[in-house]
């Protein structure tokens, strides 16, 4: 199984700074044939299901605000939030699809400074 | 617009068995797989199962292999997940999830509320 590692664990930014949450997966989830990633980044607010952001590593999903940005490759990953919003307090979740088990990482929890 | 609507949550003993599902409706539920992943009290998201379009594949985490079932019925446009031998650790929200395209390893693009199974005695 792909084990995927997030940190850190949790993050305090100020308001309109940039944030930046890293991932690591144990084996690469670049698939040569198609050199696409298998790598999702979701959002989940506090008492909602979560909300697929990011796919292919860095495609931003429809309506997602494009301060939220996603880049790597391989192994390493990371989800950057450039001007931080009240609303994007979140717990924040990279999963690999490249095999089964989909496995997510622990989780990124994002707060207010 | 896409729905995913879990039911049969609730209550249960330590050893005992439960089965939930999940209505889809808004799109084309026989073209999708389906998974489901589950959140301990708490905790972080756990990958659960999923199951092709056909119900003719399907893939449990090592944690549930042999004690769940995953199944669908594309008649009625419904996903199951038929839980058994349940321990407290399978305590938490399930939510069902649709694969975010026709063909295999895509993210999980849409997402239910979840269902709350609590194992207690």
């Amino acid at each position: 199984d792909i084990v995927m590692t997030q940190s850190p664990d949790s993050l305090a930014v100020s308001l309109g700074e940039r944030a930046t949450i890293n991932c690591k997966s144990s084996q690469s989830v670049l698939y040569n044939s198609n050199n696409m990633n298998y790598l999702a980044w979701y959002q989940q607010i506090p008492g909602q299901p979560p909300k697929l952001l990011i796919s292919w590593a860095s495609t931003r999903e429809s309506g997602v605000p494009d301060r939220f940005s996603g880049s790597g490759s391989g192994t390493d990953f990371t989800l950057t939030i450039s001007s931080l919003q009240a609303e994007d307090v979140a717990v924040y979740y990279c999963q690999q699809y490249y095999s089964n088990p989909y496995n997510f990482g622990q989780g990124t929890k994002l707060e207010i400074k | 617009e896409v729905q995913l609507v879990e039911s049969g949550g609730g209550l249960v003993q330590p050893g005992g068995s439960l089965r939930l599902s999940c209505a889809a409706s808004g799109f084309s539920f026989s073209n999708y797989g389906m998974h489901w992943v589950r959140q301990a009290p708490g905790k972080g998201l756990e990958y659960v199962s999923v199951i092709s379009r056909d119900g003719g594949d399907t893939y449990y985490a090592n944690s549930v292999k042999g004690r769940f079932t995953i199944s669908r019925d594309n008649s009625r446009s419904t996903l199951f997940l038929q839980m058994g031998s349940l321990r407290d650790e399978d305590m938490g929200v399930y939510y069902c999830a649709r694969h975010a395209d026709s063909g295999d390893y895509h993210p999980l693009d849409y997402w239910g509320q979840g269902a709350l199974v609590t194992v207690s005695s």
